[in-house]
C-alpha cells in the first residue's frame, strides 16, 4: 500500500543533543510537509518542499532544518534541542496542492 | 497564526446520535479540509471541499461550506464509539501553496 512511513515512532533525546528525524513516502508526490505538534494543540507548519524547492514558514526557529535529498525522503534536523521543543512530528505529503496524506508521526521527548 | 477556529473544543454524546462541529476562519480560502486524529496518532484525511462547493458528503459524513460567513461544519450521522477522536479543519489560503492552517479542533468522545 502506498504510504507516508516516519522513523522513529519515539525519539529521545538530551537536551541540546542534535536529532534527526526521517519521513519516507511511496505515493510519488512532489510536495512533503513537516509539522509539529505539541500536546492538545493544533499542528503547525514547519517548513515543506514544493519540489525541489524549501520553503521556510517565517515563524519557524533556525534550530530546526530541512533535507529532501530525493522525492522519496525528507529529513528533519534539530541542531539543539530544547525542552520545548518536545512535540509530535507529523511529515505530510500531496501532490501540488491536493489533499495531505499524513504519516503516524514520531513522538520527540527532551530530557 | 491561526486561521481555523473549531467550535465546540469538546463534544460528548451517545452512540447513534449526530456530532456536528463547526469551524471558523478569517482569510479567502482555496479549499478547507477536515482531519481525524486518534490521540497519539497521525491525522487522517476525512475531506476536501473547494470555495466554490456548498456541501460534500461522503459516507456519515456531511459537510458545509459558507464562504460569505467563512464557516464550515462537519456533521456525523449516527455516531459511533469508534469516531472518538479529535477532528481539525484545515484552510488552504489563495496563494499559499498547499499550506494548511490548522485549527485547534474539536475532541469527540462517543460513548457506546
Amino acid at each position: 500500500d502506498a504510504m507516508v512511513i516516519q522513523n522513529p515512532r519515539y525519539q529521545v533525546t538530551q537536551f541540546g543533543k542534535p536529532v534527526t528525524l526521517s519521513c519516507s513516502q511511496t505515493l510519488n508526490h512532489n510536495v512533503m510537509y513537516w509539522y509539529q505538534q505539541k500536546s492538545s494543540q493544533a499542528p503547525k507548519l514547519l517548513f515543506h518542499y514544493y519540489d525541489k524547492d524549501f520553503n521556510n514558514e517565517a515563524d519557524t526557529p533556525d534550530n530546526f532544518q530541512s533535507r529532501r535529498p530525493n522525492t522519496s525522503f525528507c529529513f528533519l534536523d534539530i541542531r539543539s534541542p530544547g525542552l520545548g521543543d518536545a512535540a509530535m512530528y507529523l511529515c505530510a505529503t500531496s501532490r501540488d496542492e491536493d489533499e495531505q496524506f499524513f504519516g503516524p508521526g514520531t513522538r520527540l521527548t527532551v530530557l | 497564526s491561526q486561521q481555523g477556529e473549531e467550535d465546540p473544543q469538546a463534544l460528548s454524546i451517545q452512540e447513534g446520535e449526530n456530532a456536528t462541529m463547526n469551524c471558523s476562519y478569517k482569510t479567502s480560502i482555496n479549499n478547507l479540509q477536515w482531519y481525524r486524529q486518534n490521540s497519539g496518532r497521525g491525522l487522517v484525511h476525512l475531506i476536501l471541499i473547494r470555495s466554490n462547493e456548498r456541501e460534500k458528503h461522503s459516507g456519515r459524513l456531511r459537510v458545509t461550506l459558507d464562504t460569505s460567513k467563512k464557516s464550515s461544519s462537519l456533521l456525523i450521522t449516527a455516531s459511533r464509539a469508534a469516531d472518538t477522536a479529535s477532528y481539525f479543519c484545515a484552510t488552504d489560503a489563495w496563494g499559499s501553496q498547499g499550506n494548511l492552517i490548522f485549527g485547534k479542533g474539536t475532541k469527540l468522545s462517543v460513548k457506546p
